[in-house]
């Protein structure tokens, strides 16, 4: 069964530096989404990106966080200079809405990549 | 933003009992989605919602999409050991396409021997 996959599975970074986390979504899909959840609380979105740009964002994605899709099937967050508060884990979703306005989306995530800031 | 307020927070049963749990929301939601995750994972996907009084089941598992939009139950039938996990709801506006989902803060099962 097709499978969102993330890496690494754990980052521990010091505060300041920039991090990558990757994902590669399911591979027919088209809608791909970020999200973290710090720990022993519940899952918060941080943005949506469809064909090739952001579709929407949270008030926690400011500009210190940035999304791209390189490739074909990469998928990737950027924390441009990490602070403490960003430690949680993220979580990479995709669906395939296909671009259909009015639908079915059904997000699927991946295992999550747990990130340390020291 | 949309909050959304599950409960209960925790529950604490034997093996073999049926269990449930809500979601509700001072706004609409399209699209309601159950999840569970079990530690240290992502969540997984248990029941998706699309459809306002929509009932649907997946093996023990039964789900309802409230009437008004503003609510979702799920309920497990005969708990076994492998229940254990953090159940959560999500609601999402759209119903389709680049919409995040909210969350709610999680309903933590614990099955006692």
């Amino acid at each position: 069964e097709p499978e969102v996959t993330q890496t690494p599975s754990h980052q521990v970074t010091q505060m300041g530096q920039e991090v990558i986390l990757r994902c590669v979504p399911i591979s027919n899909h088209l809608y791909f989404y970020w999200y973290r959840q710090i720990l022993g609380q519940k899952v918060e979105f941080l943005v949506s990106f469809y064909n090739n740009e952001i579709s929407e964002k949270s008030e926690i994605f400011d500009d210190q966080f940035s999304v791209e899709r390189p490739d074909g099937s990469n998928f990737t967050l950027k924390i441009r200079s990490t602070k403490l508060e960003d430690s949680a884990m993220y979580f990479c979703a995709s669906s395939d809405a296909s671009g259909i306005p009015i639908g079915p989306d059904t997000q699927y995530f991946g295992p999550g990549t747990r990130l340390t800031v020291l | 933003g949309q909050q959304l307020n599950q409960s209960p927070q925790s529950m604490f049963i034997q093996e073999g009992e049926d269990v449930s749990m809500n979601c509700t929301s001072s706004s609409i939601f399209n699209t309601w989605l159950w999840y569970k995750q079990d530690p240290g994972e992502g969540p997984v996907l248990l029941i998706a919602l699309y459809k306002a009084g929509e009932l649907t089941s997946n093996g023990r598992l039964t789900a309802q999409f409230g009437i008004t939009r503003k609510d979702s139950f799920l309920n497990i039938s005969a708990s076994i050991p492998s229940d254990v996990g953090i159940y959560f709801c999500a609601g999402q506006y759209s119903g389709g396409g680049a919409d995040g989902l909210t969350f709610g803060k999680g309903t933590h099962l614990i099955i006692q021997p």
